[in-house]
């Protein structure tokens, strides 16, 4: 099945620094979403794209509609403590099916 | 308003043992999903519904049936546990081309 490649896989930051990270697809994507998982709970949509070179913001974070469209981008500035978590994507292609990426963990230095 | 509800939150089976994890959504969503998610991993399907009656498998279907007689329900069934079944599951529902609405997980745990 399709494949998203989600990067970094893990990241350890200092409070107060921006992060930033990747997802990529093998094929054209109509819809990408972001989420947030945080321990011992089920992932929280943070995010959510519908057009090529979209970008939408919520708080402190950004993130982008690849222009190829097989492509997104998640940006968090100034990140806090409570940003610690794992953070996915997915994308939904042209057949209408979802797909997740594999994550990248955040931990944030106080 | 509930969302998704799953139960139990956490079960520890025995190697052949059975159980069914249920999940309830009060949002009127047609699509349903059961997936898994391993240590450090990623999400992995294991069966979805796009409405009551209809169900189909997901990219691991094996080890698990599923069943859907009304929108709300979708419970997961395991019937001879394994230890390869030890993960975390997530139900979770979807209205259209937004996003997805997870529950809180079952954590479960075959020894």
């Amino acid at each position: 099945g399709q494949q998203l490649n989600q990067s970094p896989q893990s990241m350890f930051i200092q409070e107060g620094e921006d992060v930033s990270m990747n997802c990529t697809s093998s094929s054209i994507f109509n819809t990408w979403l972001w989420y947030k998982q945080e321990p011992g709970e089920g992932p929280v949509l943070l995010i959510a794209l519908y057009k090529a070179g979209e970008l939408t913001s919520n708080g402190r974070l950004t993130a982008q509609f690849g222009i190829t469209r097989k492509d997104s981008f998640l940006n968090i500035s100034a990140s806090i403590p409570s940003d610690v978590g794992i953070y996915f994507c997915a994308g939904q292609d042209t057949g209408n099916q979802f797909y997740f990426g594999t994550g990248t963990s955040l931990t944030v230095i106080p | 308003n509930a969302g998704v509800t799953q139960t139990p939150k956490f079960r520890i089976l025995k190697i052949g043992q059975s159980m069914t994890l249920q999940c309830t959504q009060d949002m009127n969503h047609n699509y349903m999903y059961w997936y898994r998610q391993d240590p450090g991993m990623g999400l992995k399907l294991i069966y979805y519904s796009v409405g009551a009656g209809i169900t189909d498998k997901g990219e691991v279907p094996n080890g698990y049936n599923v069943s859907r007689s009304t929108t709300e329900d979708f419970p997961l069934r395991l019937e001879l546990a394994a230890p390869s079944q030890t993960s975390v599951y997530f139900c979770a529902t979807r209205f259209a081309h937004y996003g997805y609405t997870f529950g809180s997980g079952t954590r479960l745990t075959v020894v």
